[in-house]
């Protein structure tokens, strides 16, 4: 079935350091993916979302490319700040059912 | 634009009483609704989703259950709660035939 896998977490990183948490899946078809973001105590926020091949996605400097030939979505940042600490969660879309990842913990000291 | 509330945002319930979550959605019209659960910690399990009223697919057996009375109405109800019900509620939608799916604020329910 469709699936998607993420990195473990938590990551943490110095302010302005790069960025990177890998997302691999699994899917029959030609699936939409996406990144999301939730704050603590906070509902899902979408960050960015890609629906085919080769596309990439962006928003507030983050980043993401659509690779059909490793199955990856993988996101990342130049620089980031402390106001990126997170939790961050690789979804796919395939028909009317969203899969996603286990989630990424992100905490970015100063 | 569209927004979606749902409440209480916060609940505390003992052992074997019943449980009403309600999400509603404003905006748009015969939108997809999900309603997933999130242990502390935890990624994303998805419980019930719905294409529209009275439509209600579940994908995980438990002592929940979902309705839709309404066409952006989505309740999430227990007869009786188990402390493993405990976690953080986010109700969801979607508008085909777009693919992106927004979530609402959550609620939190610990069951004591």
């Amino acid at each position: 079935g469709d699936s998607v896998t993420q990195m473990e977490g938590p990551v943490t990183l110095s302010e302005e350091a790069f960025l990177t948490i890998n997302c691999t899946y699994t899917a029959t078809g030609y699936p939409s993916l996406f990144w999301y973001v939730q704050y603590p105590g906070e509902g899902l926020q979408l960050l960015l979302k890609a629906t085919k091949a080769d596309d990439k996605g962006s928003n507030k400097g983050f980043e993401a490319t659509y690779r059909k030939e490793t199955t990856s979505f993988h996101l990342e940042k130049g620089s980031v700040q402390v106001s990126d600490s997170a939790v961050y969660f690789c979804a796919l879309n395939a028909g009317n059912q969203f899969y996603f990842g286990t989630g990424t913990s992100l905490t970015v000291i100063p | 634009s569209q927004t979606i509330h749902q409440w209480p945002a916060t609940l505390v319930q003992p052992v074997g009483s019943p449980l009403s979550l309600e999400c509603t959605v404003e905006g748009t019209s015969n939108p997809n609704l999900y309603w997933y659960r999130q242990a502390a910690g935890r990624g994303l399990q998805l419980l019930f989703y719905s294409v529209g009223i009275g439509q209600i697919s579940s994908e995980v057996p438990q002592n929940l259950s979902a309705s839709r009375p309404q066409d952006r109405q989505f309740i999430l109800s227990s007869k009786k709660l188990l402390l493993s019900d405990s976690g953080f509620y986010l109700c969801a939608w979607r508008a085909p035939p777009y693919n992106e799916q927004f979530f609402g604020p959550g609620t939190r329910l610990t069951v004591l």
